[in-house]
């Protein structure tokens, strides 16, 4: 059954360093979003991307934050800083098509623990 | 905004316990209701989902049933096993034109032979 993966599954750095955080969404989805879980709380939307651009961004998704699609394959997320509140657990996701009206399923990966020191 | 408030966890059972994660909710409008499940080293799943009032969703032996009167989506399952140990999302559809779900904090399951 095709499934989400991200790479690394743990990821430690130091403050101020740049992270890159990737994922391989399903081959033939074409919505992708990352999402945020700081332990012990909700998990956060942080973007939706489609056709190469963002189509949603919540409050967290500031200029330090980016995404990319390099290539046919990966969909990645940058952090240019990284702080002490950035450690949390980053989960990607993809869906075959955008929600509305009716919720399209999104699939998520495993995550990727970041942790800032 | 949106928000969504589960119970803590962990919640620990013996096999064959009867489990209740409660899951309240407040949004905008009657959006869908969703329940989440990660199991150990994997990403989350769609569990079930009930799209309007008093629909009841169910999957695995899972149910949950949207009550509007009490804004609630609570997760119910009569007899658990030690494989549906894992962390549960409840979850609502975004509302205001955007269909991002919010999620609530998850609750660990741990049961025990």
């Amino acid at each position: 059954e095709p499934e989400v993966t991200q790479t690394p599954s743990h990821q430690v750095t130091q403050m101020g360093q740049e992270v890159i955080l990737r994922c391989v969404p399903i081959s033939n989805h074409l919505y992708f979003y990352w999402y945020r879980q700081i332990l012990g709380q909700k998990v956060e939307f942080l973007v939706s991307f489609y056709n190469n651009e963002i189509s949603e961004k919540s409050e967290i998704f500031d200029d330090q934050f980016s995404v990319e699609r390099p290539d046919g394959s990966n969909f990645t997320l940058k952090i240019r800083s990284t702080k002490l509140e950035d450690s949390a657990m980053y989960f990607c996701a993809s869906s075959e098509w955008a929600s509305g009206p009716t919720y399209n399923e999104q699939f998520f990966g495993p995550g990727t623990r970041l942790t800032v020191l | 905004g949106d928000s969504v408030t589960q119970m803590e966890g962990p919640v620990t059972l013996s096999e064959e316990a009867f489990l209740t994660i409660n899951c309240t909710y407040t949004a905008t409008g009657y959006p869908s209701l969703f329940w989440y499940v990660q199991y150990p080293g994997e990403g989350l799943q769609l569990l079930l989902k009930a799209t309007k009032a008093d629909d009841k969703g169910s999957n695995k032996g899972f149910e949950a049933t949207y009550r509007k009167e009490t804004t609630s989506f609570h997760l119910e399952k009569g007899s658990v096993q030690v494989s549906d140990s894992a962390v549960y999302f409840c979850a609502t559809e975004g509302s205001g034109g955007s269909y991002i779900p919010t999620f609530g904090r998850g609750t660990s399951l741990i049961v025990h032979p």
